[in-house]
């Protein structure tokens, strides 16, 4: 069974553009949360999908958006980058998406903004 | 606002020894919580959890605490492995939405 696949792995981008980061869930699986991850910040909730649905957001500004298409791939938008967006960005899949169900992971974008 | 802290940003160990992790937590509507291991240029990977009705959680090495009242949880490795170097993060899932604490990175040392 092949894991979460996020693409790309490495991106530079330069202040004021947008930038779109693609993610495929584990077959089968419904539900994509998206985290980004800074130093010393842990892994910060950006949003969860179900079924095409954004279910739940975190605190992050309209800048960053997501959507999710009915193969329950998921795509994350960054509009008018910041330097401060420069992190790894992870998304993970789960069947349901509540309970004590794990989530997996993928290896994650490094998005390096200059 | 972090509703899931990990105090200490890192911990050494002696191989061997026990390991460990703790987290704190401030919204008592979380009814899971789980502990997921990281590995430099990987994601996350899922290490065990518990119910927010139970207040032990074992599996193999890995044995999970919960003590609602005091808002704290724990993550025990025994006996710790040099190969249980990586960063540790405690979550809490409340419904759809799961919150990671900022990580403990473990050194287990030979």
């Amino acid at each position: 069974k092949a894991g979460v696949t996020q693409t790309p792995r490495y991106l530079i981008k330069t202040r004021g553009q947008q930038v779109t980061l693609s993610c495929s869930p584990i077959s089968g699986h419904r539900s994509v949360s998206w985290y980004q991850q800074t130093p010393g910040q842990g892994l910060q909730f950006l949003f969860e999908y179900f079924s095409e649905t954004q279910r739940n957001k975190g605190n992050f500004p309209g800048r960053f958006s997501g959507r999710q298409f009915s193969n329950s791939r998921s795509e994350m938008n960054v509009s008018t980058l910041e330097l401060g967006d420069s992190a790894l960005y992870l998304c993970a899949s789960s069947p349901m998406g509540r309970g004590d169900t794990e989530a997996f992971f993928g290896q994650g974008t490094r998005l390096t903004v200059v | 606002d972090q509703q899931v802290k990990q105090n200490s940003p890192s911990l050494s160990v002696q191989e061997g020894r026990i390991s460990i992790l703790n987290c704190d937590y401030t919204n008592s509507m979380f009814d899971y919580f789980l502990w997921y291991k990281k590995y430099p240029a990987e994601g996350p990977t899922f290490l065990i959890s518990i119910s927010s009705i139970k207040d032990k959680n074992e599996d193999g090495r890995f044995t999970v605490f919960l003590n609602k009242s005091a808002k704290h949880l724990s993550l025990h490795i025994v006996p710790s492995q040099p190969g249980d170097s990586a960063v540790y993060f405690c979550a809490a899932r409340e419904g759809f939405k799961t919150i990671f604490g900022a990580g403990t990175r473990l050194f287990v040392k030979a």
